[in-house]
């Protein structure tokens, strides 16, 4: 998963509690992306942003916030964590060149536990 | 809107056998298709894609995808299975006039190639 990373990999957390998890880019991407990974839903969008500053809400964004404030950071925040917020996280980057169809980069994903 | 189906959660095979992976899509406008693989604990590695021209396309360890516009499928093959094959395989999506470039994931088929 060369140039981008996420952390923590890992984070048990109580509920009611913030959460924020990182990801950090070396590649200059335009787009990044926050996912979910649950069994039984394959990847659900959560935030993504398309430029510093630049945000929107994907399919399961109750909950959750996002903050870009430079290119290679997006960050992603529980404001207050429920046990439905369990699951495995991952980030993903992509550039912006038109009609190359390109897709996704994925970090190694964070595995965080809601208690 | 987009959407893709994974209509399999478990695919098994023998060892030397032909597998398929199968993948069905809907998109309002030409569709950009994309296969990955997620190993335990790992994220998801690209495979292939499809944006235009030949309708079968080969991609990383041996695999290959043939888009089928009539029948809106995108079926994943191998002629002859690894057990290293086995893994978690995502079909994805997008609508080649999403100005956002995200894509749409399947629900994930695990792939299960037995020696």
């Amino acid at each position: 998963d060369a140039g981008i990373t996420q952390s923590p990999r890992h984070k048990v957390t109580e509920t009611g509690t913030p959460v924020t998890l990182r990801c950090h880019q070396t590649e200059n991407h335009r787009y990044m992306y926050w996912y979910r990974q649950d069994p039984g839903h394959g990847l659900r969008l959560i935030h993504y942003s398309y430029g510093v500053k630049d945000t929107d809400k994907g399919e399961v964004s109750d909950g959750y916030s996002v903050s870009r404030s430079k290119t290679e950071d997006f960050l992603l925040t529980l404001e207050s964590a429920t046990s439905s917020q369990t699951s495995v996280y991952f980030c993903a980057i992509s550039e912006s060149k038109p009609l190359m169809g390109y897709g996704y980069t994925f970090g190694s994903g964070t595995r965080l536990t809601v208690v | 809107a987009q959407s893709v189906a994974q209509p399999e959660d478990q695919v098994n095979v023998a060892e030397g056998n032909p597998l398929t992976v199968k993948c069905t899509y809907s998109v309002s406008g030409n569709p950009y298709l994309f296969w990955y693989v997620q190993y335990p604990n790992r994220g998801l590695q690209f495979l292939l894609k499809y944006i235009t021209g030949d309708n079968l396309v080969k991609g990383s360890y041996g695999f290959e995808a043939e888009f089928n516009k009539s029948q809106t499928s995108f079926h994943l093959k191998k002629p002859s299975a690894l057990v290293s094959d086995s893994a978690l395989y995502f079909c994805a999506v997008r609508d080649g006039g999403n100005a956002g470039n995200m894509l749409t994931f399947g629900g994930g088929t695990r792939l299960m190639v037995k020696p």
